[in-house]
């Protein structure tokens, strides 16, 4: 299943399956993106950066790409197991101002 | 030692109070923040210190008083707060060293009830 991010914010999915977030940018001058999870009750945990000058990275079971003309950032989880559970956040910065989009819950069903 | 710690876990405090949130973290991290999450909504900046100085203050109101006593430290002082002032703050720390952004560790939170 796919999430628009800003327009649907929550995402659920089956054990196994390949989750895809999205999420849409502002900020032209940023130069660093971000994703971060949240679990209920806790700090936001760095999952995966990228730098402008990169359109795609990748970490276990997580990818991110970025597209820099329509500003638009997407994380991909592979083999999506229910840990996984949480908010997920973008971040964009440019040098300390990191600024935070409006997040996806993700849900796993087992 | 890549910890951020945030103390108090867990504040209620009424509007004639004056209470301090406190965030310390021995990184070597220049680049220290203040955000507040609301319910289902995402951390909002609010303070940015680089090098013990304020380097972004996002105009929040000035019952919430930043202070960073020295390049571990992290303080937020409280007076007479509103209900609705009632939110997790989250404290997060960078390298902020040089232009090149690198990623900010984050804190568990205080959450703060304004009774």
């Amino acid at each position: 299943g796919e999430s628009v991010g800003l327009h649907l914010p929550t995402l659920s999915v089956q054990e196994g399956d390949n989750s895809i977030i999205n999420c849409a940018y502002s900020n032209s001058a940023s130069d660093y993106f971000i994703w971060y999870k949240q679990e209920s009750g806790k700090g936001p945990q760095f999952i995966i950066d990228i730098r402008s000058n990169m359109d795609k990275r990748q970490g276990q079971r997580v990818t991110v790409l970025l597209n820099k003309t329509v500003k638009h950032l997407s994380l991909q989880i592979a083999a999506t197991q229910p840990g996984d559970s949480a908010v997920y956040f973008c971040a964009e910065t440019p040098g300390n101002d990191m600024r935070f989009g409006a997040g996806t819950r993700l849900t796993v069903k087992p | 030692d890549t910890e951020v710690t945030q103390t108090p876990k867990h504040l209620v405090m009424g509007m004639t109070n004056k209470k301090s949130l406190k965030c310390e973290q021995h990184m070597g991290h220049r680049a220290m923040y203040w955000y507040k999450q609301k319910a289902k909504k995402p951390p909002e900046l609010m303070f940015v210190y680089s090098y013990e100085k304020l380097s972004i203050n996002e105009s929040v109101p000035s019952r919430f008083s930043p202070e960073c006593p020295n390049s571990s430290l992290l303080n937020l002082h409280l007076h007479a707060l509103q209900p609705e002032d009632s939110a997790l703050y989250l404290c997060a720390s960078s390298l902020g060293q040089g232009a090149r952004s690198t990623e900010a560790f984050f804190g568990q939170g205080t959450r703060l009830t304004v009774v």
